[in-house]
């Protein structure tokens, strides 16, 4: 078992740039979760899938982000214009059901300039 | 609104000495409550995973205990060392299917 897998690892770039941020969930795994990481505000759920269908977007800051999940082995999110201030390290997390633990994946760590 | 607190923020020992680190939160209604290190810039990973009607889960030198009621949890690393140094997460799981995590309490020992 790879783990969640995410990519890119590091990512820069400039301020009204789109970036896409991908995820592959461990196998198995029917819920999928992406967070964001600040010094300032530490780790917040951004959204969750279950089952590939968005559950809950509340965590999502603006209409520039917006996340999909085509199939049970692949999400994006996708932050279009970016600003400096979405500079922090995005991870995804997925666990397989109810009453399970998360495992998360290494993260990507987006640089806006 | 779940709220989950850690304190200390940060916590420096002699290598030997054993870690109590704390979390609290406010909401009691939780599935479980999880256990996460991470280092610097690394993404996290998982140390233990407490269920609801659990009062405690060991591994190794860690043990950690839930008291779901008063709302607090107590992650214990007994004789620490130097490799310990990282920074420790709290996340309760609870309705919403929301992991809801703390500010982390960063530890270093020193050998």
């Amino acid at each position: 078992d790879a783990g969640v897998i995410q990519s890119p690892r590091h990512e820069v770039t400039e301020m009204g740039q789109e970036v896409t941020l991908r995820c592959k969930p461990i196998s198995g795994h029917n819920s999928l979760f992406w967070y964001r990481q600040t010094m300032m505000r530490g780790l917040e759920l951004l959204i969750y899938f279950n089952n590939n269908v968005p559950i809950d977007d509340s965590g999502m800051p603006e209409d520039r982000f917006s996340a999909k999940m085509p199939n049970a082995s692949f999400s994006t999110l996708k932050i279009q214009p970016s600003e400096p201030r979405d500079s922090a390290v995005y991870f995804c997390a997925s666990r397989p059901g109810t009453g399970v633990g998360y495992t998360f994946g290494s993260g990507t760590r987006l640089t806006v300039v | 609104k779940q709220e989950v607190t850690q304190i200390p923020a940060a916590l420096s020992v002699p290598e030997g000495e054993n870690l109590v680190l704390n979390c609290s939160f406010t909401d009691s209604a939780i599935y479980n409550l999880q256990w996460f290190r991470q280092d610097p810039g690394k993404g996290l990973t998982s140390l233990l995973l407490i269920q609801s009607s659990q009062r405690e889960q060991t591994s190794g030198r860690l043990n950690a205990s839930l008291d779901k009621s008063s709302g607090r949890s107590t992650l214990y690393i007994a004789a620490s060392q130097p490799g310990d140094s990282a920074t420790y997460l709290c996340a309760v799981y609870a309705a919403g299917n929301k992991l809801t995590f703390g500010g982390g309490t960063r530890v270093l020992v020193k050998p």
